[in-house]
């Protein structure tokens, strides 16, 4: 069965950085192109940036562009994000979603999340 | 980048009752394949979101028949048939049609009375 176990959450003060990271396993990674979605505490989703089949292709939220950048290792099916400049606005639960592929729908699987919490 | 509103926010529903969840977007949804990316999911209370609807009207599996998608254009909506004590949760509606950013609704709470 699909799994997105994502992992490297934690507590960083502002200005730090982090690298998420997300183990997929039940399907062909290489296929997908896969997100990472984030949702800060009680509040709604936030898409965050996307990443094609074959990493070619990356594009981001305007609110984490320029800090943050999203890469894969399909040869270790691995996503992840790596996050610079960290603020108090970034603290989150950190999804990594499945993405599209022919002949699938996108944001079909979604890992159990890793918190975020940007503080001093 | 499109809006999406919903509403109600919250939606207090007595079991065994219908409930309904609309969500509106900025622009029209419809591609040039004259499809409409469109997608429903579910959080329930301490889970990961759970994707319900994709294009407008189409269940993922495992998904009880008593939701349902629909709407066109700008106008989409959610029903629950009979609302069970498990639909407890929080509901998102999500645009894929024009990205980046793919965009959330604001979710809307759905809590039994």
């Amino acid at each position: 069965q699909v799994q997105l176990v994502e992992s490297g959450g934690g507590v960083v003060q502002p200005g730090r950085s982090l690298r998420l990271s997300c183990a997929a396993s039940g399907f062909t990674f290489y296929n997908y192109g896969m997100h990472w979605v984030r949702q800060a505490p009680g509040k709604g989703l936030e898409w965050v940036a996307i990443i094609w089949y074959d990493g070619s292709t990356t594009y981001y939220a305007d609110s984490v562009k320029g800090r943050f950048t999203i890469s894969r290792d399909n040869s270790e099916n691995r996503l992840y994000l790596q996050m610079n400049s960290l603020r108090v606005d970034d603290t989150a639960v950190y999804y990594c979603v499945r993405g599209y592929y022919s002949g699938t729908y996108p944001f079909d699987y979604w890992g159990q999340g890793t918190l975020v919490t940007v503080s001093s | 980048d499109v809006v999406m509103t919903q509403s109600p926010l919250s939606l207090p529903v007595t079991p065994g009752q219908p409930a309904s969840i609309s969500c509106r977007s900025s622009q029209s949804l419809i591609q040039r394949d004259g499809n409409s990316s469109l997608n429903w999911f579910q959080q329930r209370p301490g889970q990961s979101p759970r994707r319900l609807i994709y294009k407008v009207s189409n269940r993922d599996s495992g998904v009880p028949d008593r939701f349902s998608g629909s709407g066109s254009g700008t106008d989409f909506t959610l029903k629950i048939s009979r609302v069970e004590a498990e639909d407890v949760g929080v509901y998102y509606c999500m645009q894929g049609s024009h990205w980046p950013p793919w965009t959330f609704g604001q979710g809307t709470k759905v809590e039994i009375k």
